[in-house]
């Protein structure tokens, strides 16, 4: 089965700052996606950013975008500009055509934004 | 566009007492669904998930049971709820292509007492 791993159970940014989550993943599959969900208080799951396996382009979306290293199994989220909204926890997801595509998550990492 | 609703979105149930969670998509048809749950402080569990109608694979032994009597409707049940079936539980549907992502209700809070 695959794992993600999240290594950073918190984390703590300044408004307007630049902050980096990490995410490392174990599989022997070549082919799967991986996501970054954003949970903020209110508990809703709301998607932040997905990648490819098989695209070498880093996904952008507006303030958000990925680090992605296949080989090294590591996909990294950056948070540029940060702003108070951000403050959520973040999870770590990985999708292959098992289980019927379910996602696996990491642990996730809590964000704080400061002003 | 679709939506999901799931429902109740808190639940209290003492010891010992039956459960049922309802999941309901709209707007797709014949999507994947799925029921996780959040302990506390934790990443999500996947407990269930279905690729069609009567369709249910289990993740995790324990005293829940999934049921898919509708295309779009989705149902976590149990007979007698322990008290370690404490936890946030969201349902989720996606599309079968894999690149697609899941969207998730908002979720049910379960406290057993």
């Amino acid at each position: 089965a695959q794992t993600v791993t999240q290594s950073q159970p918190e984390m703590s940014v300044q408004e307007a700052e630049t902050v980096t989550l990490s995410c490392t993943y174990d599989t022997s599959e070549s082919d799967y996606y991986l996501f970054w969900y954003k949970q903020p208080p209110s508990r809703q799951m709301i998607l932040v950013i997905r990648q490819e396996a098989y695209k070498q382009q880093n996904a952008t979306e507006n303030r958000f975008s990925v680090n992605f290293q296949k080989a090294a199994k590591s996909f990294s989220l950056k948070i540029s500009d940060s702003q108070l909204g951000d403050a959520a926890m973040y999870f770590c997801a990985y999708r292959s055509a098992n289980s019927g595509y379910a996602l696996n998550f990491g642990k996730g990492t809590s964000l704080l934004v400061t002003p | 566009s679709q939506t999901i609703h799931q429902w109740p979105a808190t639940l209290v149930q003492p010891v010992g007492s039956p459960l049922s969670l309802e999941c309901t998509v709209e707007g797709t048809s014949n999507p994947n669904l799925y029921w996780y749950r959040q302990a506390a402080g934790r990443g999500l569990q996947l407990l269930f998930y279905s690729v069609g109608i009567g369709q249910i694979s289990s993740e995790v032994p324990q005293n829940l049971s999934a049921s898919r009597p509708q295309d779009r409707q989705f149902i976590l049940s149990s007979k007698k709820l322990l008290l370690s079936d404490s936890g946030f539980y969201l349902c989720a549907w996606s599309v079968v292509s894999s690149n697609q992502p899941q969207h998730f209700g908002d979720g049910t809070r379960l406290s057993i007492l």
